[in-house]
C-alpha cells in the first residue's frame, strides 16, 4: 500500500493562496469521503485542520479549505499568514486501513 | 478533551520488541467513543500510521507491519499499549498516540516519544 502522492513542497505569499494536493487510487480517496489534513510545525505533533474532504474543526480558520475530485484532494489555504508556514500532511481512509499522504512543506514568502 | 502521554524506553537494541504505552486522561478507553491509534514518523520523514484498538478490543493494523504489531488495551489503567518486535534501525522513530473518531480524523495526539534503534 503506497503513501497517497503530495508534492513535496509548495509556496505562497503572505496574503495570497495556495492549493496542496493529494493523489490516491479507487481504493482510498476515490472510494470514501473520509480524507482529512494535518498541520505540522517542527519539533510539534500535527494538528487536524480538515476532516471528512472539506469540514473544518473549531478553532481552525476559515482560509482552510478542502476538497475532492475523483481520486485526488485538495487543500487550500487563502489570505496566508507568516505561521501557516508548516508541513502538511493528508490522510485516507481506505475501508480497513488509514494510508497518510508523503507530506507538503509549506513556505511563505 | 482528551489528553493523551506516551512513555517507555527512548533505546531499544535491534532484533528486540519496542514497547510503549499511552495514558489517557479526559476519556474512558473503554467508553466508545473514540479509536486510539499508534502512528510514527522516523527523524526528517512522513507519518506512517501503524494501526488501532477500538474501545472493544478489536484491531486493525497496517499490512506492512501487521507481522510484528499488536496493540492492547488495560481499562483498569485507562491505558493502550504498542508492542513491536525484531525492530531494526528503520523503526528509529517519533511514535504518536492518537485517538480517532471514526473513519480515520485524528482528533489528538500526544506529544511524542522519540525511540531509537540501536546497539
Amino acid at each position: 500500500q503506497s503513501a497517497l502522492t503530495q508534492p513535496p513542497s509548495a509556496s505562497g505569499s503572505l496574503g495570497q493562496s495556495v492549493t496542496i494536493s493529494c493523489t490516491g487510487t479507487t481504493s482510498d480517496i476515490g472510494a470514501y469521503d473520509f480524507v482529512s489534513w494535518y498541520q505540522q510545525h517542527p519539533g510539534k505533533a500535527p494538528k487536524f485542520v480538515i476532516f471528512e474532504v472539506n469540514k473544518r474543526p473549531s478553532g481552525v480558520p476559515a482560509r482552510f479549505s478542502g476538497s475532492k475530485s475523483g481520486n485526488t484532494a485538495s487543500l487550500t489555504i487563502s489570505g496566508l499568514q507568516t505561521e501557516d508556514e508548516a508541513d502538511y500532511y493528508c490522510l485516507s481512509y481506505t475501508g480497513d486501513n488509514r494510508i497518510f499522504g508523503g507530506g507538503t512543506k509549506l513556505t511563505v514568502l | 478533551q482528551v489528553q493523551l502521554q506516551e512513555s517507555g524506553p527512548g533505546l531499544v537494541k535491534p532484533s528486540q520488541t519496542l514497547s510503549l504505552t499511552c495514558t489517557v486522561s479526559g476519556d474512558s478507553v473503554s467508553g466508545g467513543d473514540y479509536f486510539w491509534n499508534w502512528i510514527r514518523q522516523p527523524p526528517g520523514k512522513g507519518l506512517e500510521w501503524i494501526g488501532y484498538i477500538s474501545y472493544s478490543g478489536n484491531t486493525q493494523y497496517n499490512p506492512s507491519l501487521k507481522s510484528r504489531v499488536s496493540i492492547s488495551l488495560d481499562t483498569s489503567k485507562n491505558q493502550f499499549s504498542l508492542q513491536l518486535s525484531t525492530v531494526t534501525a528503520a523503526d528509529t522513530a517519533v511514535y504518536y498516540c492518537v485517538t480517532e473518531v471514526p473513519p480515520a480524523t485524528f482528533v489528538s495526539w500526544g506529544q511524542g516519544t522519540l525511540v531509537t534503534v540501536s546497539s
